[in-house]
């Protein structure tokens, strides 16, 4: 079965810490897999793919096929970095969806 | 200018009614999308539709029903509403399929009583 893991519901970090926002994956195929991000009272946006290689306000994210993960990481984390963060995998079933994770919420203290 | 504008953005209404949530875009792409996300905040996908055509049906009560008028809009229209239906609804659009990125609305929150 297609599934995404994000197995923390809500992690809280202070300013200047370090951040890794945890997801796994559950695929047959060779997996596409993004972070979305939903800052307060935003839209949700697309923050990173892993096609791309690319990295978005400091945070990076590294397909490991091997641990079937795809964790989302900061080495210094901002206040505005606050906000709820999804992973998402595209199913190439049906013409393609994307499949999102539960979320992490993400509460960087001062 | 709003890419991507959904109405209304919020809907309390009872059990047993019927209402429409619609959806439009104006990036000129083809393919439109319905999320719903409950109260944990799970985001599932319900439809998906591509040029007017339905790509993706989950696993959705037939009460629900997408209309696609043109590519440009999609509405999503609940019979029969329940309890259970209570969440806020996301329509999205992408150029082409879900590899594009991903532009979504404000969402609506759907309060059935």
């Amino acid at each position: 079965a297609q599934r995404v893991t994000q197995p923390e519901k809500l992690l809280s970090v202070f300013k200047g810490a370090p951040v890794e926002l945890k997801c796994n994956y559950s695929y047959s195929g060779s997996p596409e897999l993004f972070w979305y991000v939903q800052y307060s009272r935003q839209r949700l946006q697309l923050l990173l793919r892993h096609i791309s290689r690319e990295s978005i306000k400091g945070f990076t994210a590294d397909l490991n096929k091997g641990e079937t993960s795809f964790h989302l990481k900061k080495p210094f984390a901002q206040e505005e970095d606050s906000a709820m963060y999804y992973c998402a995998l595209l199913s190439y079933n049906q013409g393609g969806k994307l499949i999102f994770g539960q979320g992490t919420e993400l509460s960087v203290k001062p | 200018d709003t890419a991507v504008s959904q109405t209304p953005k919020y809907l309390v209404t009872q059990m047993g009614n019927d209402k429409s949530i619609k959806c439009e875009q104006n990036l000129g792409h083809d393919t439109m999308y319905w999320y719903k996300q409950d109260s944990k905040k799970f985001l599932k996908i319900m439809f998906s539709y591509n040029n007017k055509e339905l790509i993706i049906n989950e696993t959705v009560p037939n009460r629900f029903s997408p209309k696609s008028p043109d590519k440009a809009h999609l509405n999503l229209h609940i019979n029969s509403l329940e309890l259970g239906d209570s969440a806020v609804y996301f329509c999205a659009s992408s150029r082409g399929g879900s590899l594009e990125k991903l532009f979504f609305g404000s969402g609506t929150q759907l309060s059935v009583l």
